[in-house]
């Protein structure tokens, strides 16, 4: 159980263009999700908090209108990399937190994403 | 904001020693979790333990909230338990947002 996919698992993309990535859990409902980037060799760091039918919350320094968000069920979570460039290059990482459980989170497997 | 530290960062095992691994948080915490982050990238849940001790099979951890640390103890270990260990808080009242060290990279040798 709490089974967390993403899609897809890795993607090549031109400078400037768009890029969306899905975040999906299988089997069980997630009021909240996260999304998370990570450099090589780094820690994660959480870019936002996504909640089911509401605005996504931004951390600090991170572009809202560049990482576009949305939580439009209980179980998808979309990241839309906008006008992409090479330095938006790396390891994008959701997880779900179990709706009505304790809080504990999920991973997805990531997505690697390399901007040329 | 809340600070999590890890120690070692690095460590090199023969197979089939023992280790532990650390972490210390700066504050209360109603949440930690130990992941195994594999060579793929994908991060598994070994415990969600923000109280307590717990076990599972070769692995075992233990959080004593009050003087905020946890501990993750690997038993006989395998190559397969190479990878970065990451521990990760919630603080006290901060819904579900998690707080990552910076991990601990262990590298289990035949």
């Amino acid at each position: 159980g709490a089974v967390v996919s993403q899609h897809p698992s890795r993607v090549i993309c031109k400078s400037g263009t768009s890029v969306k990535i899905e975040c999906r859990s299988l089997d069980f409902q997630a009021t909240t999700m996260f999304w998370y980037r990570q450099f090589p060799k780094q820690s994660l760091m959480l870019m936002a908090t996504s909640n089911e039918g509401s605005k996504a919350t931004y951390e600090q320094g991170v572009e809202k209108d560049k990482f576009l968000i949305n939580h439009a069920s209980l179980t998808l979570s979309t990241l839309t990399v906008t006008s992409a460039h090479p330095e938006d290059s790396s390891f994008y990482i959701c997880s779900a937190v179990l709706a009505g459980g304790k809080n504990e989170q999920f991973f997805g497997p990531g997505t690697r994403l390399t901007v040329l | 904001g809340i600070q999590v530290e890890q120690s070692p960062p690095d460590l090199i095992l023969q197979e089939g020693a023992n280790s532990t691994l650390r972490c210390n948080f700066s504050d209360s915490v109603n949440n930690l979790q130990w992941f195994h982050q594999n060579p793929w990238g994908q991060l598994i849940n070994l415990f969600y333990i923000p109280s307590g001790t717990k076990q599972n099979g070769r692995l075992s951890a233990t959080t004593v909230a009050t003087e905020r640390y946890s501990l993750l103890y690997i038993s006989s270990s395998q190559t397969t338990d190479s990878g970065v260990y990451f521990c990760a808080v919630v603080i006290s009242g901060a819904n579900s947002k998690l707080t990552f060290g910076k991990g601990i990279t262990l590298s289990v040798r035949p």
